[in-house]
């Protein structure tokens, strides 16, 4: 157990549907970031957030935000799904933030379906 | 961009040593990271690498040679729990950023 916590487990929706993913860091980690694993490619880093502040994004869809609140627990909204978007969404923490050498640590994911 | 490469798929016997190797591109470097992942768990830290050398923790050692672009993961006595996906990953030393770029994994099966 990392001590990185997702919710929920899985998510079954339909097209067009919006949902939110919720990721609560290690205690004492202030970086949190999302990740998106798809059969075809891979582990994909989505976004970072440093103390409540965007960082830095990576293959992010416009369709797709994130936020991270004052105690540090971060959501993903996605919006305007598609067959496409169904993967395993993982959130990862690290104590500190850029040009820091840490670990991330994985929490369990989030696996969606969109129908 | 960065790009990493690392075999598809490995297989080795129970009790014998393997040896993945990663090799990447990379236009800033701050760091490599080795991770295992079981089908459709999270992945889970093994190893870090920044600096040249070798790096060995207990069955699992990681070697770094930044000048070749190359790192390997060398798993001693080996057991049947290992059978997983290995992932290789670069931190980016830019941008103030530091998601990590994965490869695309290599499954290791693990035969009696």
């Amino acid at each position: 157990d990392s001590g990185v916590t997702q919710t929920p487990k899985h998510l079954i929706t339909a097209t067009g549907q919006r949902v939110t993913l919720r990721c609560s860091p290690r205690s004492g980690d202030l970086s949190v970031y999302w990740y998106q694993q798809s059969l075809d490619q891979g582990l994909q880093f989505l976004i970072q957030y440093y103390n409540g502040e965007e960082r830095a994004k990576g293959n992010i869809l416009e369709r797709f935000s994130a936020q991270q609140f004052p105690d540090l627990h971060s959501e993903l909204n996605l919006s305007s799904l598609e067959l496409g978007d169904s993967a395993l969404y993982f959130c990862a923490s690290s104590p500190r933030g850029p040009y820091s050498t840490d670990t991330q640590y994985f929490g369990p994911g989030t696996r969606l379906t969109v129908l | 961009g960065q790009n990493i490469d690392q075999p598809t798929e490995m297989t080795a016997t129970e009790g014998a040593i393997v040896q993945i190797n990663c090799t990447y591109q990379t236009s800033g470097f701050n760091g490599l990271f080795w991770y295992q992942q079981h089908a459709g768990e999270a992945p889970t830290f093994l190893s870090y690498n920044v600096l040249d050398g070798l790096e060995e923790k207990g069955r699992f050692s990681s070697f770094l040679s930044r000048s070749k672009g190359y790192s390997y993961l060398l798993l001693k006595e080996l057991q049947m729990k290992d059978s997983a996906s290995y992932l290789c990953a670069v931190r980016d030393s830019g941008g103030g950023a530091d998601g990590l770029t994965f490869g695309k994994g290599t499954h290791l099966i693990i035969q009696p």
